[in-house]
């Protein structure tokens, strides 16, 4: 079963614009990462935030973590049309023996 | 950079056919995952290995086996393949369990007919 559920499942925006994705997950978690896959490739790892953290920044990259409302977003800022993927959340928790959950992902579509 | 290579990217297979699906890490990494890709379920964890010659059962083990004789290469084995496992696999390695950033290979698609 999916620990953690991407919102919205595609988005589509233009060159420049914001792209906002949520992730909500079910359990208590040690922490959250968040991937993006291009189209028929491997996922690639973005930003890990820890339980404990509220709030992280890695380039255009911007990660939330809310444990109360057991959700994370996930904010590219200015994009490009190279952000053009899906991007996954992955949640590890205890309760998972440490392994990761992935949820179904969210299409980005940046149009130039 | 850490590399894992996937022995295809694409492969046709008849149904009833064994079939192996090789990954190698190049980063002496102790963890190596196996995991499907199908549309709308996201990735689901088959199979995972904390060490050389161990193995643990992930949330769809069934129709799959795996083996690891050798730290950097994790092989996926489906018995005998069935229609319902075309799909793309993704392999990944990790030097920690949980927690850590996992590596992943580019994939290979697989079809069976």
């Amino acid at each position: 079963s999916q620990q953690g559920e991407e919102d919205p499942q595609a988005l589509s925006i233009q060159e420049g614009e914001n792209a906002t994705m949520n992730c909500s997950y079910k359990t208590s978690i040690n922490n959250l990462q968040w991937y993006r896959q291009n189209s028929g490739r491997g996922l690639v790892h973005l930003i890990l935030i820890r339980s404990n953290e509220r709030e992280k920044h890695s380039g255009r990259l911007r990660v939330t973590l809310d444990t109360s409302k057991k959700s994370s977003s996930l904010l590219i800022t200015a994009s490009r049309a190279a952000d053009t993927a899906s991007y996954f959340c992955a949640t590890d928790a205890w309760a998972a023996g440490n392994k990761l959950t992935f949820g179904g992902g969210t299409r980005v579509l940046v149009k130039p | 950079d850490v590399k894992v290579t996937q022995s295809s990217r694409y492969l046709v297979k008849r149904t009833g056919e064994k079939v192996f699906l090789e990954c190698v890490q190049d980063m002496d990494h102790e963890n190596m995952f196996w995991y499907r890709q199908d549309p709308g379920l996201g990735l689901r964890l088959i199979y995972f290995s904390y060490d050389v010659k161990m193995k643990e059962k992930g949330d769809i083990p069934e129709g799959y086996s795996v083996s690891r004789e050798k730290k950097e290469r994790f092989s996926l084995i489906l018995e005998s393949a069935s229609t319902n496992q075309t799909s793309m696999y993704l392999c990944a390695s990790s030097p920690l369990v949980g927690g850590e950033t996992q590596y992943f290979g580019p994939g290979t698609r697989l079809l069976v007919l």
